[in-house]
């Protein structure tokens, strides 16, 4: 168990439809990475928060938005969603943002679009 | 664009052998390659990491090599057992950010 927690484990919904996806980063752990794994684009950064603001952008669709909160949960937040969005999407979190500072992830949330 | 990739993907290997992943990489600007372990059905479990000013590191059971001069990263497995079988991928970063670069993966099977 990494620490790094997410909900739900899987959703399945429809096309145009939005849903939000939440996680609690490893307690003491400022920064909140997003990823999406599909198969036939792997594994790729979407989006990094560190302590509430947002500090690196990576393959993130406008459609998609994230934000971090107070209490340093994420949720990530996909919109009007098409039937490519479906994929595994993990959070990961590390003390800081220095590359040394390792990233340990989540469960992951399986997302389905019908 | 840059990218890290690996050359097999698939390694099929004996109970108590030891294995070998490689991964080829592009960016020599990376401070920091890591091999991280995907099961089924669970997310990328951290394995061991590298900084670029180093060429070798030992943890329990791994060793990561890193040749910066063809550019390649290596994860060595001591004795492998069937609990090793996964998905390993190679992912870098630089000091730029601290997101992660992964490679395609490799799928690790042990056989009994």
């Amino acid at each position: 168990d990494s620490g790094v927690t997410q909900t739900p484990k899987h959703l399945i919904t429809a096309t145009g439809q939005r849903v939000t996806l939440r996680c609690s980063p490893r307690s003491g752990d400022l920064s909140v990475y997003w990823y999406q794994q599909s198969l036939d684009q792997g594994l790729q950064f979407l989006i990094q928060y560190y302590n509430g603001e947002e500090r690196a952008k990576g393959n993130i669709l406008e459609r998609f938005s994230a934000q971090q909160f107070p209490d340093l949960h994420s949720e990530l937040n996909l919109s009007s969603l098409e039937l490519g969005d479906s994929a595994l999407y993990f959070c990961a979190s590390s003390v800081g943002l220095v590359a040394a500072d390792t990233q340990y992830f989540g469960p992951g949330t399986r997302l389905t679009v019908l | 664009g840059e990218s890290v990739g690996l050359h097999l993907p698939t390694l099929s290997v004996q109970e108590g052998d030891n294995s070998i992943i490689n991964c080829a990489y592009s960016n020599s600007a990376s401070d920091y390659f890591i091999w991280y372990k995907q099961e089924s059905g669970k997310g990328p479990q951290f394995i061991i990491d590298i900084r670029s000013n180093m060429d070798k590191r030992q943890g329990q059971r791994v060793t990561v090599l890193l040749n910066k001069t063809v550019k390649h990263l290596s994860l060595q497995i001591a004795a492998t057992q069937p609990g090793d079988s996964a998905v390993y991928f190679c992912a870098e970063k630089n000091n730029a950010g601290n997101m992660l670069t992964f490679g395609g993966g490799t799928r690790l099977m042990v056989k009994p």
